[in-house]
């Protein structure tokens, strides 16, 4: 079946300028999750969707960022006036309801903001 | 607060060497889960393990294994006669056990080559 897939799969912008990033989860999974991955650096996670409760926001980094989820399908992370440290590889994964945490990846959207 | 430590950042090994990759976590949680992902060249990652805090048995599939020990906080992954396709980056990663979905602590990678 089909993956998590993502797009645009490369986005380069310049600073101060806006960009949203789509992820498409596995159907039928209801958790959804955005991470952010820096050069050499591991990932950190940003937000959290799951079924129609309210979105776990914590791992934000600040309000020019956030993501909006169209029930249990698509998802849409925005970033505003971005800036030269917003430059990542941004990854989606989804999850069943009842799975074990095991979380599924898509390709991942490299940003650069030049 | 939940933290993964991969203490190795970067391992070269020879083709058909053994070669284990170290995670020790942090977490007051009685109850979690410890994985293990790949990232090969492409970017995408690819789930490996899953493995229960209550469960602490071994586990091998094929030339990888896996140890974990609560004693130590450890859940250490280990690859026998490593292949040319198992050049990497190996991410360990921690979540809470709250109806299983809840997001990853991922440790910041170990990057491993093989050479033939």
């Amino acid at each position: 079946g089909a993956g998590v897939s993502q797009s645009p799969s490369n986005k380069v912008t310049e600073k101060g300028k806006d960009v949203e990033l789509r992820c498409d989860p596995i159907s039928g999974h209801t958790a959804l999750y955005w991470y952010r991955q820096r050069l050499g650096q591991g990932l950190e996670f940003l937000i959290y969707f799951q079924g129609n409760s309210a979105p776990d926001k914590s791992g934000l980094p600040s309000d020019r960022f956030s993501a909006e989820r169209t029930g249990e399908s698509v998802s849409t992370l925005t970033i505003q006036r971005t800036q030269q440290e917003d430059s990542a590889v941004y990854l989606c994964a989804s999850s069943k309801r009842t799975g074990e945490g095991e979380q599924y990846f898509g390709p991942g959207t490299r940003l650069t903001v030049t | 607060a939940q933290k993964v430590t991969q203490a190795q950042t970067e391992i070269s090994v020879v083709e058909k060497e053994d070669v284990t990759l170290d995670c020790v976590y942090e977490t007051r949680d009685t109850t979690y889960y410890l994985f293990w992902y790949k990232q090969p060249p492409s970017g995408e990652l690819v789930f490996l393990i899953r493995r229960n805090s209550f469960d602490e048995q071994n586990e091998i599939s094929g030339r990888y294994s896996w140890n974990f020990q609560k004693s130590t906080s450890s859940f250490n992954f280990t690859i026998t006669a490593s292949q040319v396709v198992d050049s990497a980056v190996y991410f360990c990663a921690l979540s809470e056990a709250k109806s299983g979905n809840t997001p990853l602590v991922f440790g910041k990678g170990t990057r491993l080559s093989v050479i033939a």
